[in-house]
């Protein structure tokens, strides 16, 4: 079965340091989303991206986050001057469609370490 | 507001026994209801939803959940609990005003042989 694959599976940086995190959602899939889950804590909603714009995104996703898919095949979440609350883990999920009847499938998961 | 409330954090059951992780949801509109599990280092694998239809919901590994609409919950059941269940479980809605999944804050379920 296709599935959604994130790199790295850890990335530990810098306070203040940018970090880009990586997706590759399944193929025929249209819409992309962003989740983070900080250690103990419910996932939360960052952004759903779909033909190359955001489509929603949270109170949380602000102008330290960006989203792009920069060549048709990855979905990148870049984060500009890391905070030590940034440290999570973050899911990348994809979608053949916005219709709900589609579930959101998942990757592995990015866990960030701020240090 | 949509919330999603899962008042157990942990659930322990001994293995044949059945389970039940309960959910509850607060949201405005028709729910559109999801669970979702996390095994150990790994992502969240959808087990089953509730769009529309029969309020009993069968989904993968054997897991069922019924939709009760007066008492706005939807909880997760099997009838008969295996070790291999054992991880964590989130229960998800979202309304039909937006497409953002709301996230309960998950239930450890621990099955003893």
């Amino acid at each position: 079965e296709p599935e959604v694959t994130q790199t790295p599976s850890h990335q530990v940086t810098q306070m203040g340091q940018e970090v880009i995190l990586r997706c590759v959602p399944i193929s025929n899939h249209l819409y992309f989303y962003w989740y983070r889950q900080i250690l103990g804590q419910k996932v939360e909603f960052l952004v759903s991206f779909y033909n190359n714009e955001i489509s929603e995104k949270s109170e949380i996703f602000d102008d330290q986050f960006s989203v792009e898919r920069p060549d048709g095949s990855n979905f990148t979440l870049k984060i500009r001057s890391t905070k030590l609350e940034d440290s999570a883990m973050y899911f990348c999920a994809s979608s053949p469609s916005r219709q709900i009847t589609q579930p959101q499938h998942f990757g592995d998961g990015t866990r960030l370490s701020i240090l | 507001a949509q919330s999603v409330a899962q008042p157990e954090d942990q659930v322990n059951v001994a293995e044949g026994n059945p389970l039940t992780v309960k959910c509850t949801y607060s949201v405005s509109g028709n729910p559109y209801l999801f669970w979702y599990v996390q095994y150990p280092n790994r992502g969240l694998q959808f087990l089953l939803k509730y769009i529309t239809g029969d309020n009993l919901v069968k989904g993968s590994y054997g897991f069922e959940a019924e939709f009760n609409k007066s008492q706005t919950s939807f909880h997760l059941k099997k009838p008969s609990a295996l070790v291999s269940d054992s991880a964590l479980y989130f229960c998800a809605v979202t309304g039909d005003s937006n497409y953002q999944l709301i996230w309960g804050a998950g239930t450890k379920l621990i099955i003893k042989p």
